[in-house]
């Protein structure tokens, strides 16, 4: 497609279910990130892939986060045992080789942790 | 460890008006600050971006003026039309080797009045 692709948009959980967000990148991109979005706030980075290879895993904020890119393309971000601080927007972007190439963000998955 | 700090939080600018958000950093390895838009439900669009080697750069009503010194660098909107209404977000990453991982600032919920 045209542009990055999330799926759910929204996502309402409750407190301790496992949830999984879907990325899809621009075709052909080598780079995928993950962006954590609280309210009000700066997306803080989570994760980077290059390919399908996960270089960089340093913003997860715990282990019970957890990112693949098996194939090089779609992604997925999964949170184990969810919990109220989890509640945020998850934004992906992909870029075709370095940020200074130009990120492309997706519209985000806004999760709800009830 | 705020990295990259963002001034004002809101700004309004009357319709034809001149808006100016700020940003410092800390970090003297970035050497990639683009300016991103970001409008409620969406991901975050690049906007205007520039290197420590040049002091400005202009793209229709948008310039960012850049302080290598100061370690600080503005967005200037000038014209300010009411759909320029969002949130903006300064960022850097830091070149080399490195992948392009963006550190972003707060952001600035500006307003613009017809």
């Amino acid at each position: 497609g045209a542009g990055v692709s999330q799926s759910p948009r929204y996502k309402v959980a409750k407190r301790g279910q496992d949830v999984a967000l879907r990325c899809d990148p621009i075709s052909g991109h080598v780079s995928l990130f993950w962006y954590q979005q609280a309210l009000g706030q700066g997306p803080e980075f989570l994760t980077y892939f290059q390919n399908e290879a996960q270089l960089d895993k340093s913003g997860l904020p715990s282990d019970r986060f957890f990112a693949e890119r098996p194939e090089g393309s779609v992604s997925t971000l999964k949170i184990q045992r969810t919990q109220q601080e989890d509640s945020a927007v998850y934004l992906c972007a992909s870029s075709l080789n370095r940020a200074s190439d130009g990120y492309t963000f997706g519209s985000g998955t806004r999760l709800t942790v009830v | 460890q705020q990295q990259v700090k963002q001034s004002p939080q809101s700004l309004i600018v009357q319709k034809g008006g001149i808006s100016i958000i700020n940003c410092a950093y800390e970090n003297t390895a970035f050497d990639y600050f683009p300016w991103y838009q970001q409008f409620p439900g969406k991901g975050p669009a690049l906007l205007i971006a520039i290197r420590p080697d040049v002091s400005e750069k202009k793209e229709g009503r948008f310039t960012i003026s850049f302080n290598k010194s100061a370690k600080q660098f503005s967005l200037h909107i000038m014209d300010s039309q009411p759909g320029d209404s969002a949130t903006y977000f300064c960022a850097a990453s830091r070149g080399g080797t490195s992948y392009g991982k963006l550190t972003f600032g707060q952001g600035t919920i500006l307003t613009v009045h017809p």
